[in-house]
Parts: structure tokens; sequence; C-alpha cells
């Protein structure tokens, strides 16, 4: 079956503009995380989804950053007014959830933003 | 809150030798712990987890982890390394602990094997 997707792969975006990011899950994945790569920074925690609800927003880098998710599948995640310190690669991952006994994450290809 | 170091940025070994990737964690509770592969110009791969039971833990391309509790580290191991094994790995950690179900990964390592 199909793997995580994510799109764009690539987006080049002026400072000060807004971004979206997509990502789709492999179906019937309940769980959905959202995580940064920068180099040298490793995997940077954004945001999770448990359905369509994100019990922990801590991980969003500023009130720049929002994410939401529909329907129990989609997600997209927004930056407004991107800054140049926004450029990395952004990876979505998605799994069956803890009640599955620990269930591996699935991670998509990325979307690598720079901000120019 | 938990959290995860990975000591070295990159490991050199040569092929054929035995390799270990080292990750410490810490959590409050009880771990979930993995390790995941990126190979150049690919996404993230699993390798292996634990979960409970026993502690060496066997995964994919013949590679295998050992939790250990006491010094709250889960090594990355392989008996002999192939050049193929050459990629950056990623340890992550849950607490079984916690109320949410946040994964928290490592700075990754760069593992070079020299043919």
């Amino acid at each position: 079956g199909a793997g995580v997707s994510q799109s764009p792969s690539n987006k080049v975006t002026e400072k000060g503009k807004d971004v979206e990011l997509r990502c789709d899950p492999i179906s019937g994945h309940t769980a959905l995380y959202w995580y940064r790569q920068s180099l040298g920074q490793g995997l940077e925690f954004l945001i999770y989804f448990q359905g369509n609800s994100a019990p922990d927003k801590s991980g969003l880098p500023s009130d720049r950053f929002s994410a939401e998710r529909t329907g129990g599948s989609v997600s997209t995640l927004t930056i407004q007014r991107t800054q140049q310190e926004d450029s990395a690669v952004y990876l979505c991952a998605s799994s069956l959830g803890w009640d599955r006994g620990g269930s591996p994450l699935h991670f998509g290809n990325g979307t690598r933003l720079t901000v120019t | 809150a938990q959290s995860v170091a990975q000591p070295e940025d990159q490991v050199n070994v040569a092929e054929g030798n035995p390799l270990t990737v080292k990750c410490t964690y810490s959590v409050s509770g009880n771990p979930y712990l993995f390790w995941y592969v990126q190979y150049p110009n690919r996404g993230l791969q699993f390798l292996l987890k634990y979960i409970t039971g026993d502690n060496l833990v066997k995964g994919s391309y013949g590679f295998e982890a050992e939790f250990n509790k006491s010094q709250t580290s889960f090594h990355l191991k392989k008996p002999s390394a192939l050049v193929s094994d050459s990629a950056l790995y990623f340890c992550a950690v849950r607490d079984r602990g916690a109320r949410d179900d946040k994964i928290i990964f490592g700075k990754g390592t760069r593992l070079h094997i020299l043919p």
C-alpha cells in the first residue's frame, strides 16, 4: 500500500510569506507526527495528533507555526511570515497509535523548505 | 520530560568489524525505545524497537540493540559492518509513564563504514 505522502517535496519562498505543508498519512494510522530536521540539529519534535486532536503543541517553535488535521487523515502545517531560520526539512510520520503495542513511525520523504 | 543523547556525531568502522552506535535516554517512567536509519537522499526507516521482555532486540539488516535499564542505554550493534550500512542513525524514546505520545529523537550519529 501507499506510504506517507508529503507535498510539496521542495518549497522556496520569500521571507515574510506564508507556506502550507501537507501530509497524507498511511490509511488507518491514527497517530500523526511533525518533525523538523535541520543540519546538525537532528529531529526536532513539533507536534503530534491522535485522531484530529493535538494534545501537545509545546514543540511548535513560535506562534507563527500552526497545524491541523481533519477527518483523522490529512494534516497541514502552516508557517506564517516565514523567516530564514525556518529553512529546514519538515518530516511527517504516522503510526497505528499506542494501543497497538508501541507501533513504529512511518516517515514521509519530507518537504525541504528554503526561505530566501 | 523525556530526552535522548547520542554522544557521537560520527563513528568510523572498518568493513567486517563489529560496530556500536551509542544511545542513552532519560524518562520518568519506563521507555519505549527505537532506532531509525536514514540513507542518503532517502526517508527515515524503522530498524528495531524495545517495548518489553528480552533486553536484546533484533531488527532489520542484521542490527540488534541491547536495553540496559541500570545504565539507561540502548546501544545499536552489528557483528560485522558492511559498506552499505553507512548512513545516519537516530535513537528515539517515548516515556510510557507520560500522559502523551510524544516521541523524542536524538541528534543522530553518522556511521561511516570504510572499505
